[in-house]
């Protein structure tokens, strides 16, 4: 299995408080992304790196920011959550250049709830 | 509209049965095509690759039909251990962005 982890794993917070997810990686890879997975919309791309402080907008960045300072940390911060950001989010990892298979490694998700 | 849609099911078949699956895609710039697994409150997992020409894992064969901008998982001889959601997932360009289909479960009954 690829080397990555979350944390935390579970977190329950209050509406208005600031949140910051984890992700750590040992495999070195290149692309670190952040989605949530919420019942009837699948997996939904929050941001992504590609790069030490490279980072661009995936489909539902709105409420997100994120920061990559190295290359195997990437954070996923809520500022202010709100219920509507109750969810399992994800990490995931990926090689890109020639050869890769374009695999996408997950990590094993935080469960958050915003009361 | 969204760039990948499946239908969700559940498909609930008994053990020994062939499944097929189906997925479209809204962009024709879509330029790779997977199947992923996703166990219950686990994370998703690769099941395997789509290719042009169609490719054939043991029981799973993949199939892509770009003309129509759809992709085809067809499990054979299904087992209980293959009950899961299937994801059918497209990047767009290059590696940068994966677009997830929303799944579709599948329960294999004894």
């Amino acid at each position: 299995d690829a080397g990555i982890t979350q944390s935390p794993r579970h977190k329950v917070t209050e509406t208005g408080t600031p949140v910051t997810l984890r992700c750590h990686q040992t495999e070195n890879h290149r692309y670190m992304y952040w989605y949530r997975q919420d019942p009837g919309h699948g997996l939904r791309l929050i941001h992504y790196s590609y790069g030490v402080k490279d980072t661009d907008k995936g489909e539902v960045s709105d409420g997100y920011s994120v920061s990559r300072s190295k290359t195997e940390d990437f954070l996923l911060t809520l500022e202010s959550a709100t219920s509507s950001q109750t969810s399992v989010y994800f990490c995931a990892i990926s090689e890109a250049g020639q050869g890769n298979t374009g695999e996408l490694f997950f990590g094993e998700g935080s469960r958050l709830t915003v009361l | 509209r969204k760039e990948v849609e499946q239908d969700p099911g559940p498909f609930n078949v008994p053990e020994g049965a062939t499944v097929a699956f189906n997925c479209t895609y809204s962009n024709s710039a879509s330029q790779s095509f997977f199947w992923y697994r996703q166990d219950c409150r686990k994370e998703p997992k690769l099941l395997m690759s789509v290719y042009s020409s169609g490719n054939e894992d043991g029981r799973f064969t993949a199939q892509l039909n770009r003309a129509s901008q759809y992709i085809s998982l067809l499990i054979r001889d299904s087992k209980l251990s293959d009950s899961a959601t299937y994801l059918c997932v497209v990047t767009l360009y290059n590696f940068n962005k994966f677009y997830f289909g929303s799944g579709t479960k599948l329960n294999v009954k004894p």
